[in-house]
């Protein structure tokens, strides 16, 4: 199975300030149809999973411009620009490409200070 | 507006069956895979399985932890996706979530990623 090695697992962001995921894969993500299977969804508290981003840097319909995604291979990145309290929750990156199974990072807990 | 509502969890005992539904609405139910994930208290997300839609034959794929034991099926007059889980074990306990599949593989039904979650519902397995 992929591993997804997500880091760091914590974080505490003053508002107004930028945060970074980094999401690494064990095998490179990128298909043979030149689409690359990387995805973020954000676990706000008491929530069920939503997505943000998929493959690698396209926003989901409604996810605020402050979020963007990037990377290519095994080495992806999740960037807020400018955190919000409504930021917080757990993030996680998922693979889908080496399947079964999809596989998920271990999530990043996003934090306010 | 896409909904997917899960109904059918509760309290069960080791060894004994149980069966979740999860009633979609907002879309073309027949048009998508339906795919199952769950969540451990405290823990990360898990892949459960997929049912492809019956374009592609309404098969199936599962993870490793659940093949043998649990089945998915779907009503697509009803728009409703199963998941059926038999032999449950203490460690099947968890939220378990309904999604939509999305983002497929040319020619397999295989979705890359899913778009809508449902809100859940917890299966806790214990005597």
């Amino acid at each position: 199975d992929i591993v997804m090695t997500q880091t760091p697992l914590s974080l505490s962001v003053t508002p107004g300030q930028p945060a970074s995921i980094s999401c690494k894969s064990s095998q490179s993500l990128l298909h043979s149809d030149g689409k690359t299977y990387l995805y973020w969804y954000l676990q706000k508290p008491g929530q069920s999973p939503q997505l943000l981003i998929y493959e690698v840097s396209s926003r989901f319909s409604g996810v605020p411009d402050r979020f963007s995604g990037s990377g290519s291979g095994t080495d992806f990145t999740l960037k807020i620009s400018r955190v919000e309290a409504e930021d917080v929750g757990v993030y996680y990156c998922m693979q889908g490409i080496h399947l079964p199974p999809y596989t998920f990072g271990q999530g990043t807990k996003l934090e306010i200070k | 507006e896409v909904q997917l509502v899960e109904s059918g969890g509760g309290l069960v005992k080791p060894g004994r069956s149980l069966r979740l539904s999860c009633t979609a609405s907002g879309f073309t139910f027949g048009d998508y895979a339906m795919s199952w994930f769950r969540q451990a208290p405290g823990k990360g997300l898990e892949w459960v399985g997929f049912i492809r839609s019956k374009a592609y034959g309404g098969t199936t794929e599962y993870a490793a932890s659940v093949k043998g034991r649990f089945t998915i099926s779907r009503d697509d007059s009803k728009s409703i996706a199963y998941l059926q889980m038999n032999s449950l074990k203490t460690e099947d306990t968890a939220v378990y979530y309904c999604t939509r599949g999305v983002g497929y593989y040319y020619g397999s039904g295989s979705p890359g990623y899913f778009d809508y979650w449902g809100q859940g519902t917890l299966v806790t397995v214990s005597s």
